[in-house]
């Protein structure tokens, strides 16, 4: 029974492409997030959702657009694909009473071609 | 701008001896501090944490370590096992709460 769940896995696909990532969390946290980590292997935040709300809105280009249809699930879609959005996607939930303390899914790993 | 760093990209130990890893910060709003643990291929997983009002928090073979004059953390493991090889991450928030800011992380290797 995996807390954090990411699909897909791997994703390959080629420029201009648009994709979809899934994520749900089966803990009953409250707040979602995504982080890209790059080819540095530095973890960034992009996005958090509190409740189905968006909370964290970091530098990200119009691309990539997140959607939490309930707040178990917060799914990253991202439109016409570049080269520089190849890296690995973190999910990551947290509880209510310590946000700090997140727990990550297993990471899907995008290239694009 | 990098916020928080660990200037040691990895570190090799000889099993049974103590592991230092280090993670130095800029932001003064930060109040909080983490560290996580990551293998190849999973998503990092969180390790022990403390809070800037303590200068150190003990779990088991883990003991984690702020100075905050210094904007200093360190994590001690000891004694190092060879499951502890992995990457470890140190990461910090404010008081926006759950914006976690990442460490470029350390490889640790635990020789048997």
């Amino acid at each position: 029974d995996t807390a954090v769940s990411q699909t897909p896995k791997y994703l390959v696909t080629q420029m201009g492409n648009d994709k979809s990532i899934k994520c749900e969390q089966n803990l009953g946290h409250d707040t979602m997030y995504w982080y890209k980590q790059d080819s540095k292997k530095f973890l960034k935040i992009m996005f958090s959702y509190n409740n189905k709300e968006l909370i964290i809105n970091e530098t990200v280009p119009n691309r990539f657009s997140p959607k939490s249809p309930d707040k178990a699930h917060l799914n990253l879609h991202i439109n016409s694909l570049e080269l520089g959005d190849s890296a690995v996607y973190f999910c990551a939930s947290s509880p209510p009473s310590r946000a700090d303390t997140q727990y990550f899914g297993p990471g899907t790993r995008l290239t694009v071609l | 701008d990098q916020q928080v760093k660990q200037n040691s990209p990895s570190l090799s130990v000889q099993e049974g001896r103590i592991s230092i890893l280090n993670c130095d910060y800029t932001n003064s709003m930060f109040d909080y501090f983490l560290w996580y643990k990551k293998y190849p291929a999973e998503g990092p997983t969180f390790l022990i944490s403390i809070s800037s009002i303590k200068d150190k928090n003990e779990d088991g073979r883990f003991t984690v370590f702020l100075n905050k004059s210094a904007k200093h953390l360190s994590l001690h493991i000891v004694p190092s096992q060879p499951g502890d090889s992995a990457v470890y991450f140190c990461a910090a928030s404010g008081a926006a709460g759950n914006k976690l800011t990442f460490g470029g992380g350390t490889r640790v290797l635990v020789k048997p």
